[in-house]
């Protein structure tokens, strides 16, 4: 399987406090995603990092790209009980027409 | 805008049954996809096309069915329905492939019995 794997597999945090994910993945990309998804609901588009690109901010999300180490990482920052959500990385295939998501981080921000 | 939509939200089939996930977009996106998610398994592509009339397989393919006649249509078929298709199915769009963030629809839950 070409699939990414995230890390940790579920995170609970206070609200208030700083959350970070990471992603691993196994091929040459393109880009990497970062996405959300509600409980029950259709993934939402978070943040787009290109593969030349290091770091990418946007509100408080904060993005890191590794490419020699085949690696990202997302830290959302002075969390909120909204954001509790799973977290889905996924790469877009160098050469080729495929994305590959990884396994998810559940986040639970506590109020 | 209606961005992604999907059909039928629900589904229950039995075994040996055949049907077809519809989903539409009116974004006029050229790249449009199917997933299937599993618990512990995050999302794998089913299949995919890169404009009308093209498809091709992505990771997990068998037992499925596409095509892909407009711009805005992508049927998912299920031949013959498994208990190991039971999984909740996502179609999504993006203008192309490239450095576009993708748009989800809200999902079939599909169970087989």
């Amino acid at each position: 399987s070409q699939q990414g794997e995230e890390d940790p597999q579920a995170l609970s945090i206070q609200e208030g406090e700083n959350a970070t994910m990471n992603c691993s993945y196994k091929t040459s990309i393109n880009n990497l995603q970062w996405y959300r998804q509600n409980s029950g609901r259709g993934l939402v588009h978070l943040i787009l990092i290109r593969s030349n690109e290091r770091e990418k901010h946007s509100g408080r999300l904060r993005v890191t790209l590794d490419t020699s180490k085949k690696s990202s990482s997302l830290l959302i920052t002075a969390s909120r009980a909204a954001d509790t959500a799973s977290y889905f990385c996924a790469t877009d295939e160098r050469g080729g027409n495929q994305f590959y998501f990884g396994t998810g981080t559940s986040l639970t921000v506590i109020p | 805008n209606a961005g992604v939509t999907q059909t039928p939200k629900f589904q229950v089939l039995k075994t040996g049954q055949s049907m077809t996930l519809q989903c539409a977009q009116d974004m006029n996106h050229e790249y449009m996809s199917w997933y299937r998610q599993d618990p512990g398994m995050g999302l794998r592509l089913i299949h995919y096309s890169v404009g009308a009339g093209i498809t091709d397989q992505g990771e997990v393919p068998n037992g499925y069915n596409v095509s892909r006649s407009t711009t805005e249509d992508f049927p998912l078929r299920l031949l013959s329905a498994a208990p190991s298709q039971t999984s909740v199915y996502f179609c999504a769009s993006s203008y192309s492939k490239r450095d576009q963030p993708q748009h989800f629809g809200d999902g079939t839950r599909l169970s087989i019995l």
